[in-house]
């Protein structure tokens, strides 16, 4: 089976472009989660869905993130409009279960450059 | 802020060395997980404690949740070079944080 699916691998863009994320998460999963990662901050929750549904978006930093999951075979995370402290990497991760946290499956991340 | 505090933050072993993190959060936990991350690669699920006291080994890895819930670690014996990696506890609580991560050198 397909675990994550995650596009791009890797994005460079100029600060003010806008950047969307993609991610597939493992079929019958019914929760998605979006991560950023920095040696800075370590890896921090951006946001979780469950069923498709937003159920925890505290982690978004501010209004120039965004996140969608229209299906429960599609999410994606906007920037816009991207600044250069954006640059991190950016995972998917998804969960078989409920509302709690189970075991996550992580996607091979995307890795963004905003210069 | 961050909830989840690990130690150390990084930890050189020569190879066959024993090699212990340690996760301790500010609230009590109803569950916590580990995770590695190889270098460049994401995380990998480990495993998954829920009862207080809880011990769990998986060949040389040994994890164990305190009785209070509130902390939990990580015991790899004799280490050996495909241990390197970064190792994160995360916890469910209020809301669901990772630790700040143990990052593992092995010295051949």
């Amino acid at each position: 089976d397909a675990g994550v699916i995650q596009s791009p691998r890797h994005e460079v863009t100029e600060m003010g472009q806008e950047v969307t994320l993609r991610c597939k998460p493992i079929s019958g999963h019914n929760s998605l989660f979006w991560y950023r990662q920095t040696m800075m901050r370590g890896l921090e929750l951006l946001i979780y869905f469950n069923n498709n549904v937003p159920i925890d978006d505290s982690g978004m930093p501010e209004d120039r993130f965004s996140a969608k999951m229209p299906n429960a075979s599609f999410s994606t995370l906007k920037i816009q409009p991207s600044e250069p402290r954006d640059s991190a990497v950016y995972f998917c991760a998804s969960s078989p279960t409920g509302y709690q946290p189970y075991e996550q499956y992580f996607g091979p991340g995307t890795r963004l450059t905003v210069t | 802020g961050q909830q989840v505090m690990q130690i150390p933050q990084y930890q050189h072993v020569q190879e066959g060395e024993d090699f212990t993190t340690y996760c301790n959060s500010s609230t009590t936990l109803s569950n916590i997980q580990w995770y590695k991350q190889r270098p460049g690669g994401h995380p990998v699920f480990l495993i998954q404690l829920v009862k207080s006291g809880e011990v769990k080994k998986q060949k040389r890895l040994t994890f164990q949740f305190g009785e209070a819930k509130k902390n939990s670690s990580l015991h790899i014996t004799a280490t050996q070079t495909t241990d390197v990696g970064t190792y994160f506890c995360a916890g469910s609580g209020n809301q669901f944080y990772f630790g700040t991560g143990t990052s593992l050198t092995v010295i051949p």
